[in-house]
């Protein structure tokens, strides 16, 4: 069964500042997706990843995505309170697609 | 992007009773969709893949027979919570894959199960 585990489970963060949250997974995919969540509601997506070295940026937000390391990192810069959420990686492998356990970020002012 | 609209976003229901929720792609055609539960602040928990015109698929611990799925159109796959119990209150999410653009799966809103 495929395993993603997300790191770090729980993060607070000052405005202005920047951190970096992780994704890794246990087996090969060809497919990273990156998904906000906001309480008490459904999924946004954010990145789609489909490739080793794939770089995609949004705004404060920029993913990236090592398949030989099997490793996504969600990069947040210059973090504002608008980017409170809980934020999920997921692997796509075949039919299914396999979520990590989620980050729930708290920027605080 | 594309739409997946979820029905209804908010039920409430007796222990006992049967629930159905709907899962519709408003703008394209999806040969798969997938059923997840969430819990609070959790992850979410793929419950089955249903295929149009075909039988789902269900994850190890998913009971098919109080969970059912029925994908019987191309636009259109519908989760019945059967005999609901207290512990079957949760948010439970749709999402469908669009035919013309597998790496990509768009979710509905989610709906919220209270059983009474």
């Amino acid at each position: 069964e495929l395993k993603v585990e997300q790191n770090p489970l729980f993060l607070s963060m000052q405005e202005g500042k920047n951190y970096t949250i992780y994704c890794n997974y246990s087996t090969t995919s060809d497919r990273l997706y990156w998904y906000r969540q906001d309480p008490g509601k459904s999924l946004e997506s954010l990145f789609v990843l489909l490739s080793n070295g794939a770089v995609k940026q949004e705004g404060r937000l920029m993913a990236s995505l090592d398949t030989k390391a099997r490793l996504s990192t969600l990069h947040i810069t210059a973090a504002v309170h608008d980017l409170s959420a809980t934020y999920f990686c997921a692997v796509g492998t075949g039919n299914q697609f396999y979520f990590g356990t989620g980050t729930s970020l708290t920027v605080i002012p | 992007g594309a739409v997946v609209s979820q029905h209804p976003s908010r039920v409430i229901c007796k222990s006992g009773t049967s629930v159905k929720i709907e899962c519709r792609s408003l703008d394209f055609q999806a040969t798969t969709m997938f059923w997840y539960r969430q819990f609070p602040k959790q992850s979410l928990m793929l419950m089955a893949t249903s295929n149009e015109g075909s039988k789902a698929t269900y994850e190890q611990g998913v009971e098919k027979d109080k969970f059912l799925i029925n994908h019987a159109s191309l636009t259109l796959s519908t989760l019945t919570v059967t005999s609901a119990h207290p512990e079957d209150s949760s948010f439970y999410i749709c999402s469908a894959r669009d035919s013309r653009a597998l790496t990509e799966a768009f979710f509905g809103q989610g709906t919220r199960l209270t059983v009474v």
